[in-house]
Parts: structure tokens; C-alpha cells; sequence
């Protein structure tokens, strides 16, 4: 147990209305990291945070952002989801430099 | 551009024996390799690593080996079990792209009783 959690673990929703997923660490790491996993894909990161307020983009970004205001803390946001948007949803954690776990993870469905 | 390959997308392999799940990669900058393990309406779990200067890492039924001229990693599990039927993601990573984790597609391995 990696001391992950995500909230919500499913969500449906409409296009258009804003969507915000939660992940919460218990043991303090400065890098947290969102994926979504897609079909054909694999894991492609869409944003990390590597401090309080220090975030960056990953391959797929476009359409979301993150905040970070607490370490245990780190929130991704749909302001306006699309139906492209439909996908599972991971947070990770970056324990060392070679290793990284992930929380069980968000399906999101938009209608 | 996919920096991370996993050409097979599915295995099936006989209890006992052998699996062998390949993985290419294109990023000569790549300093760590992992690999998980993820069942379905689970999060990925973390198998195994192994840094580039090495080129063999194990832990139990679990072996990866590196081959680094050929920009090639494999995972070795030894002897197979039903237990071990999962999709298999192989990631890398390097510090010049900001601690990123690039991930392959996955290969879905099944291991017959």
C-alpha cells in the first residue's frame, strides 16, 4: 500500500460541466504525477508536480489543469469536459528516482 | 512519437513456464527502467526497476535484463503462474525531460493452468 487514495473512483458527467479529481498521499513525496490510461495508449502523463505550487505539463495537457496547494495534495481539473475526456484516470507518487506507485485510480465517463 | 515500445500486445504461456515480455525504447537518455503489473479496475503496480549501468536485476520469479546497444529491455518470469495473468507496462525515464515517466502500450499475458 503506497498510501495513495483518488477521489472520486467513478464519475459521470455531462460535456461541458467542470470536473475536478482528487489525489491524496499519506507519506509526504514532492512529486505527484496525473496519467490517464486509454485504450492502444498505455499511461500518458498529462501534468506532475514536483513541490507545493510547482507543477508542469506532460504529453497531454491540453484541456486540464492542476494545482497543488498542500503536499498531500494534488488536484486535477476538466474545466469543461469532452467526451474525448472519457478515460481512467491515475495518480502517482515518485518515492526515489527510479520508482513511482500509483493510487487505484478515477473512470471517468463523459456523456 | 511512442519512446516506448511494447511490440506484443498479448502472451499466452503455459503454468511453469517461462514468459518473456520485451519492451524497445528510442531515448539513449533514459536512466531508469521499470516495470508493473496492472489488473483490471486496479492502479499499475511496480514489479521491478533496474538502473542503465546495470544490465540484470532480480527479485524472486522476477528478472529484467537490459541490453542498452540495442536500446532493448526484457522481463523474465520464472516459473509462470495463473496469478501472474495481467496486463504488463514497461516505463523509463530520464532527468532531462523534467523526471517524466515515458510508458509503453502494455502486453497482456496470460498464463494457461
Amino acid at each position: 500500500d503506497a498510501g495513495i487514495t483518488q477521489s472520486p473512483r467513478h464519475k459521470v458527467t455531462e460535456t461541458g460541466t467542470p470536473v475536478t479529481l482528487r489525489c491524496h498521499q499519506t507519506e509526504n513525496h514532492r512529486y505527484m504525477y496525473w496519467y490517464r490510461q486509454d485504450p492502444g495508449h498505455g499511461l500518458r502523463l498529462i501534468h506532475y508536480s514536483y513541490g507545493v505550487k510547482d507543477t508542469d505539463k506532460g504529453e497531454v495537457s491540453d484541456g486540464y489543469s492542476v494545482s497543488r496547494s498542500k503536499t498531500e495534495d494534488f488536484l486535477l481539473t476538466l474545466e469543461s469536459a469532452t467526451s474525448s475526456q472519457t478515460s481512467v484516470y491515475f495518480c502517482a507518487i515518485r518515492p526515489s528516482v527510479g520508482t513511482q506507485y500509483f493510487g487505484p485510480g478515477t473512470r471517468l465517463t463523459v456523456l | 512519437d511512442q519512446q516506448v515500445k511494447q511490440n506484443s500486445p498479448s502472451l499466452s504461456v503455459q503454468e511453469g513456464r517461462i514468459s518473456i515480455l520485451n519492451c524497445d525504447y528510442t531515448n539513449s537518455m533514459f536512466d531508469y527502467f521499470l516495470w508493473y503489473k496492472k489488473y483490471p479496475a486496479e492502479g499499475p503496480t511496480f514489479l521491478i526497476s533496474i538502473s542503465s549501468i546495470k544490465d540484470k536485476n532480480e527479485d524472486g520469479r522476477f528478472t529484467v535484463f537490459l541490453n542498452k546497444s540495442a536500446k532493448h529491455l526484457s522481463l523474465h518470469i520464472v516459473p509462470s503462474q495463473p496469478g501472474d495473468s495481467a496486463v504488463y507496462f514497461c516505463a523509463a525515464r530520464t532527468e532531462y525531460t523534467g523526471n517524466q515517466f515515458y510508458f509503453g502500450t502494455g502486453t497482456s499475458l496470460t498464463v494457461i493452468p
